[in-house]
């Protein structure tokens, strides 16, 4: 079974502090993909990456960075954490530009 | 407007069909995707439809594209209470890495 893994599905940070949300694919997939999900607001693309070290801003990438170091691996960032990233996070992969979305079960970020 | 339009809300009775409706505004969209979010989890595919192509039918589920228009629709006949879940309408571009989705539907099915 293809599967993309989120490392944490629930965290609870301070203002200010930094957060790492990790995610690993083992499909060989070259793309990777951030969004971020919230009521009414649907799914807005943070970043994405087509390949290792690679990256390309998406809609709102405001706030945070990413790593892709190995293929398998893609990691968004918070440098210093906001109440308004409080938000349900979620990781995909896809081979190429034609093939499905794979998304991983979200992390829900709260941020105090 | 918004790239892809789709109404928040639906519900319907178990058993009877339901449809959702998807609008979209890019005319060089070359697969439109349909993904169904359970709560608590990330987004599943359901069904696709290449552009060529005007109906695609998979057991329960019809997806209707109409190009010129752009109108995609998704038909789940006989509908159960599991059906119950947010429908994302997407789509993707030629040669473009990411999929654009909709705000998403949400489906109530009423016992």
């Amino acid at each position: 079974d293809v599967k993309v893994t989120q490392s944490s599905r629930y965290l609870v940070k301070r203002t200010g502090e930094k957060v790492f949300l990790e995610c690993v694919q083992d499909m060989d997939h070259e793309n990777m993909f951030w969004y971020r999900q919230d009521p009414g607001l649907g799914l807005r693309l943070i970043y994405f990456s087509y390949d290792v070290k690679m990256k390309e801003k998406g809609d709102i990438p405001e706030g945070y960075s990413v790593s892709r170091e190995k293929k398998e691996r893609f990691s968004l960032i918070l440098e210093s954490a906001s109440t308004n990233q409080t938000s349900m996070y979620l990781c995909a992969s896809r081979v190429g530009s034609s093939g499905e979305l794979f998304f991983g079960e979200g992390s829900r970020l709260t941020v105090l | 407007g918004e790239d892809v339009e789709q109404s928040l809300f639906l519900s319907v009775r178990e058993g009877d069909s339901s449809v959702i409706n998807c609008t979209y505004t890019d005319s060089s969209s070359t697969y439109l995707y349909w993904y169904k979010q359970e709560p608590g989890a990330g987004l599943q595919l359901l069904t696709y439809i290449f552009s060529n192509m005007d109906m695609k039918q998979d057991q329960r589920l019809t997806v209707l594209l109409n190009k010129k228009d752009k109108h995609l629709s998704l038909r789940i006949a006989d509908t159960q209470t599991g059906d119950s879940a947010i429908y994302f309408c997407a789509h993707s571009g030629a040669g473009s890495y990411q999929l654009t989705f909709g705000k998403g539907t949400k489906l109530s099915v009423i016992p």
